[in-house]
Parts: C-alpha cells; sequence; structure tokens
C-alpha cells in the first residue's frame, strides 16, 4: 500500500512569513494526526482529525496555527505568522481507525521547517 | 492528561551486548504501547508494541515487556549491532499516542 505522503520536504521561511504543508494519508485511513517534533526531541501532537472532524487540538497554538481536512482525506496545516520556535520537523501520521485498536501509527516524511 | 517518561537519553553498548530502554506512563487509560525507531533524518518507523492485555512480546532480537500496575514498559534489544544505532520512542495512549523524548543509542564495532 502506499504510505503517507507529504510535501514540501523542505521548507525555509523568514519569521513573520506563513506557510503550509500537505498531507495524504494512506487511503482508507480515518484519523489523521499532525505532530511537530523539535530536534532532539519527540513528536508532540498538534491535532488529531477523525474523518473531516477535529477531535483533539488541544495543543494546537492557535493564534498562529490552523489546520483543516476538507472531504475527510486530505489535510493541511498552516502557519501564520511563523516564529523562530517552530523551526521543527513537522510530521503527518494516519490510522486505520479512532484509538489504537488497530495498531500504531503510519509517520509521512515528515516537512521540515527552518524559520530564519 | 498523558505523560511519558523515558531514560535514559543516550546509550552506548558494545556490538553484541544487550540495551535496554525504559519508559513510564501516568494515564491508566492508556492501553497500547508501541515503540518507535529513527535514524536521522527519517520518519519514526514501528519496530514493536504492546497492548495492556499482554505482558510480554518477542521478535527476534527485540523484546518489550510491560508491568500495568507499574505503569512502566521497556524495550530489550539482544545481540546489538552497529545497524541498532538510531533514536528510539516509546509511545503510550488511548484514542492518541503521548511519545516519550528519546533515547540515542550507538552500538560500537
Amino acid at each position: 500500500e502506499a504510505g503517507v505522503a507529504q510535501s514540501p520536504r523542505y521548507k525555509i521561511i523568514e519569521k513573520r512569513q506563513s506557510v503550509a504543508f500537505w498531507c495524504n494519508p494512506i487511503s482508507g485511513h480515518a484519523t489523521l494526526y499532525w505532530y511537530q517534533q523539535i530536534l532532539g526531541q519527540g513528536p508532540k501532537l498538534l491535532i488529531q482529525f477523525q474523518n473531516n472532524g477535529v477531535v483533539d487540538d488541544s495543543q494546537l497554538p492557535k493564534d498562529r496555527f490552523s489546520a483543516e481536512r476538507l472531504k475527510g482525506v486530505d489535510s493541511t496545516l498552516k502557519i501564520q505568522p511563523a516564529k523562530l520556535e517552530d523551526s521543527a520537523v513537522y510530521l503527518c501520521a494516519s490510522s486505520p481507525t479512532l484509538g489504537t485498536t488497530a495498531g500504531g501509527y503510519t509517520f509521512g516524511s515528515g516537512t521540515r521547517l527552518t524559520v530564519v | 492528561g498523558e505523560n511519558v517518561e523515558q531514560h535514559p537519553s543516550t546509550l552506548s553498548v558494545q556490538e553484541g551486548d544487550s540495551a535496554v530502554i525504559k519508559c513510564t506512563y501516568s494515564d491508566s487509560a492508556s492501553n497500547y504501547f508501541p515503540w518507535y525507531k529513527q535514524e536521522l533524518g527519517k520518519r519514526p518507523q514501528l519496530i514493536i508494541d504492546i497492548r495492556s492485555n499482554v505482558g510480554e512480546k518477542k521478535d527476534q532480537r527485540i523484546a518489550v515487556t510491560l508491568n500495568k500496575t507499574a505503569k512502566h514498559f521497556s524495550l530489550h534489544i539482544t545481540e546489538t549491532q552497529p545497524e541498532d544505532s538510531a533514536v528510539y520512542f516509546c509511545a503510550a495512549g488511548f484514542q492518541k499516542l503521548v511519545f516519550g523524548t528519546g533515547t540515542r543509542l550507538l552500538v560500537s564495532p
């Protein structure tokens, strides 16, 4: 099966600019996650979707971050305006169902964001 | 919410030795405990997982143990090889996974 697709792979922007990341999950996976992984740290959940609804966005900095999953398939994560501390790898993951009964996530390759 | 702690942060072993990484979790509702291996610049890859109704699981040189009472679980790698060198993350959760801070494993030939 095809994996989780993410683009772009790399992005360099200046602070206060905006940026958007795209994710296409594994076909048929209802649950989609966006994680932020700062260098040297574990992935931190930003937002979790079940189909096109938000299940958990408690750790999403909503003053600058937004995400959507229209039609319950692809998802876009946006940052506006970016700060230096947003420099990180943004990982998208998907799983077949809500909850962990179906097993672990499949991660995409990530987008490495550098804010200068 | 769930909180996962992972130790040690760095682990250096000689090829052929065993390596053990330990994690603790806080939420008794968590029922799934995977381990991921992440090589430099690559995505996390699932290497083994365990569910809360099982105490131990083994896959060739890798094993995971779970103590639900104490809320801790461990990854055991036997007969380590240089290609085992990577960062390993534990995670715990129910509807979502919370990750530990990672252990950098270095296996020297």
